[in-house]
């Protein structure tokens, strides 16, 4: 079964570079989630797209977008690159709201120098 | 402010044994709780929660909600190595699209 394809898996960037992660849901999956998660820390909220629009924002740098676009994958951009940017992002995505249930993509290791 | 909190952060048992996670939360407009495994790799779901009382089941894996004490529980009997994990609480609440996700358990089984 197709699951959530993120790419690129591993991306090294050096401070104040930018870098652009991607995301491509599953089928028919119209909601999209990005989250960010730390060495150790739990997943923290970044933004979520309902049909191509934002539907919530957590807590995104504002040196960070996101869109969604027409056949549903999102980028999420991230500029001015800092080291506390180092993370693993996930992508997930869920079939309709409500349902509660996220299927998550493998993520992808930013790692900023 | 919106919060899910689990207990405790780490935990270490032996193979065999039984074990309970909690989850606690507070968040304005509760639509559900869930419940994911995670490993190396992304977290995978559990389960969903919505109505207290009902124990949701699925192997040696069980959970239950009270939505009035504003807590779940996660059971593992019979506990195996495999099942050494991060085990994610989250929280969806019900007026966009925003999943909280508390700390998280570090479960490690020793063999």
């Amino acid at each position: 079964a197709a699951g959530v394809i993120q790419s690129p898996r591993h991306l090294i960037k050096e401070k104040r570079e930018t870098a652009t992660l991607k995301c491509y849901p599953i089928p028919r999956h119209d909601t999209v989630y990005w989250y960010q998660q730390g060495p150790g820390q739990d997943p923290q909220f970044l933004i979520s797209f309902y049909e191509k629009m934002q539907s919530d924002k957590g807590s995104i740098p504002d040196r960070f977008s996101a869109q969604q676009f027409s056949d549903y994958h999102s980028e999420l951009n991230m500029s001015s690159l800092e080291l506390g940017d180092s993370a693993l992002y996930f992508c997930a995505s869920s079939l309709a709201r409500g349902t509660g249930e996220l299927f998550f993509g493998e993520g992808s290791r930013l790692t900023v120098l | 402010e919106d919060k899910v909190v689990q207990s405790p952060l780490s935990l270490v048992v032996h193979e065999g044994d039984t074990v309970t996670l909690n989850c606690s939360y507070e968040v304005t407009n509760f639509r559900s709780l869930l419940w994911y495994k995670q490993e190396k790799k992304a977290p995978t779901f559990l389960f969903m929660l919505t109505s207290s009382g009902i124990e949701k089941k699925s192997g040696r894996l069980s959970s239950i909600l009270d939505k009035k004490e504003l807590f779940s529980i996660l059971n593992i009997t019979a506990t195996q190595t495999g099942d050494s994990a991060v085990y994610l609480c989250a929280v969806d609440m019900n007026r966009d699209d925003k999943i909280i996700f508390g700390k998280g358990t570090r479960l490690h089984i020793l063999p």
